[in-house]
């Protein structure tokens, strides 16, 4: 089955700054590679995904880059604001409509 | 409302005893999934629906777990004489073509 972690576990930046999450995955099937936001006692929400025919991709202040040889997608969050704290998870899968394998999460704490 | 909904939103039930939540995705999206998800983890599969057909379930779902989707529609999932260990948020989500899973707000159930 698929091993999945994500690096850093916690992060605390301050408000304004950037943040660089990363996830390693070991089945070299996946091709769906999406990130999700969740805030405390709320439900997981996509915020970003790539397919693994494009190597990144951005939306406003939040980008994910694949390196598929390597196994291993970040995601990048620039100008952090405290509404970015949560938890989040990388998910990687074999294809898009298919079962997600999240990571243990890295818990961002942006501080004004 | 037309997002994933789950009932009941919060469960607590005596060790031994059957419990039964339920899920109803956003209309027309044939992909249902259930997840199970422990304070400070990622979520985790359990089992999968395209229309009525359930087409995996994870090692992780004993023969005590059982899901149906008798319509396409709505979901159950049931937990025959539960646990302690089966204290968790179990959290749904849909997807149509778009493959994005939206997750519903979860079942936190609590095994005394």
């Amino acid at each position: 089955g698929e091993n999945v972690e994500q690096h850093p576990s916690t992060l605390s930046v301050q408000e304004g700054d950037s943040a660089v999450i990363k996830c390693t995955y070991s089945d070299s099937a996946s091709n769906y590679f999406p990130w999700y936001k969740q805030e405390l006692g709320k439900r997981p929400q996509l915020i970003i995904d790539i397919r693994s025919n494009v190597g990144e991709k951005k939306d406003q202040r939040i980008a994910v880059t694949l390196n598929k040889t390597a196994k291993h997608f970040s995601l990048h969050i620039t100008e952090t604001q405290p509404e970015d704290s949560a938890v989040y998870f990388c998910a990687p899968s074999p294809h898009a409509g298919n079962m997600l394998t999240f990571g243990g999460g890295t818990r961002l704490m942006v501080k004004p | 409302d037309t997002g994933v909904s789950q009932n009941p939103r919060h469960k607590i039930t005596k060790r031994g005893q059957n419990v039964t939540f339920r899920c109803d995705p956003i209309s027309e999206h044939n992909r249902l999934y259930w997840y199970r998800q422990t304070l400070g983890q990622g979520p985790e599969f359990l089992t999968y629906f395209q229309n009525e057909a359930q087409l995996e379930k994870s090692r992780l779902l004993s023969d005590r777990f059982s899901a149906e989707r008798p319509k396409g529609s709505f979901s159950t999932l049931e937990i025959q004489r539960t646990e302690q260990g089966d204290s968790a948020m179990y959290l749904c989500a849909s997807e149509g073509t778009g493959n994005e899973q939206f997750f519903g707000p979860g079942t936190r159930l609590t095994v005394l």
